[in-house]
């Protein structure tokens, strides 16, 4: 079955530092990959996606996420985190040989906190 | 563009009684959704549909009821509704033109507390 691990419950990160928001997937084929934003009372909002090519894929707000089969991972990043990143961030994947329900399979989520 | 709307947007029930819930969406698109959200387990696949007239189930289908009678519309109903439905119900729609790639559309929520 597919999957998703976020393992962190929540990130802090100070404004302006770095940030990555970690997310594995269970090995099973080759994945499409997906981030998506949550924001307070607001629906989920796509970020970004893995699909296949450059293992570097760049998506809104500055956000770049780093495919990794080896480590079979798919961590989100941003160079200089803002307040307004605060947010919750689910990680999600399809995998193509799922014909039946063509739906995505999220990760638990990872609240990241921007610190001013 | 509305893209997927929900409504209602909040509704309390008590234990045993009915509703449905609407989803709307204005992409044409083919694949519909509806997953529930709460806290510490992400997002879990309810029923889902994969074009008009034609639905299925996800993961956690229990206690819930779907129709697709029309392309633009998913209902999700609740026969008679139990404390454990309390959550945040998301729909969600996707086209088919990226040979599943593409991504979802989601919809603003709809917070259900059942009494």
């Amino acid at each position: 079955a597919q999957s998703v691990a976020q393992p962190e419950d929540q990130v802090n990160v100070a404004e302006g530092n770095p940030l990555t928001v970690k997310c594995t997937y269970s090995v099973s084929g080759n994945p499409y990959l997906f981030w998506y934003v949550q924001y307070p009372n607001r629906g989920l909002q796509f970020l970004l996606k893995y699909i296949t090519g450059d293992n570097l894929v760049k998506g809104s707000y500055g956000f770049e996420a780093e495919f990794n089969k080896s480590q079979t991972s798919f961590h989100l990043k941003k160079p200089s985190a803002l307040v307004s990143d605060s947010a919750l961030y689910f990680c999600a994947v399809r995998y193509p040989l799922d014909t039946g329900r063509r739906a995505l399979t999220f990760g638990s989520g990872t609240r990241l906190q921007v610190q001013p | 563009n509305a893209g997927v709307t929900q409504t209602p947007k909040f509704r309390v029930l008590k234990t045993g009684q009915s509703m449905t819930l609407l989803c709307a969406q204005d992409m044409n698109h083919e694949y519909m959704y509806w997953y529930r959200q709460d806290p510490g387990m992400g997002l879990r696949l309810i029923h889902y549909s994969v074009g008009e007239g034609t639905t299925a189930k996800g993961e956690v289908p229990d206690g819930y009821n779907v129709s697709r009678l029309k392309k633009q519309n998913f209902l999700l109903g609740l026969e008679s509704a139990a404390p454990s439905q309390t959550s945040v119900y998301f729909c969600a729609s996707r086209s088919n033109r990226d040979r599943d790639t593409g991504e979802l559309f989601f919809g603003e929520g709809s917070r259900l507390t059942v009494l």
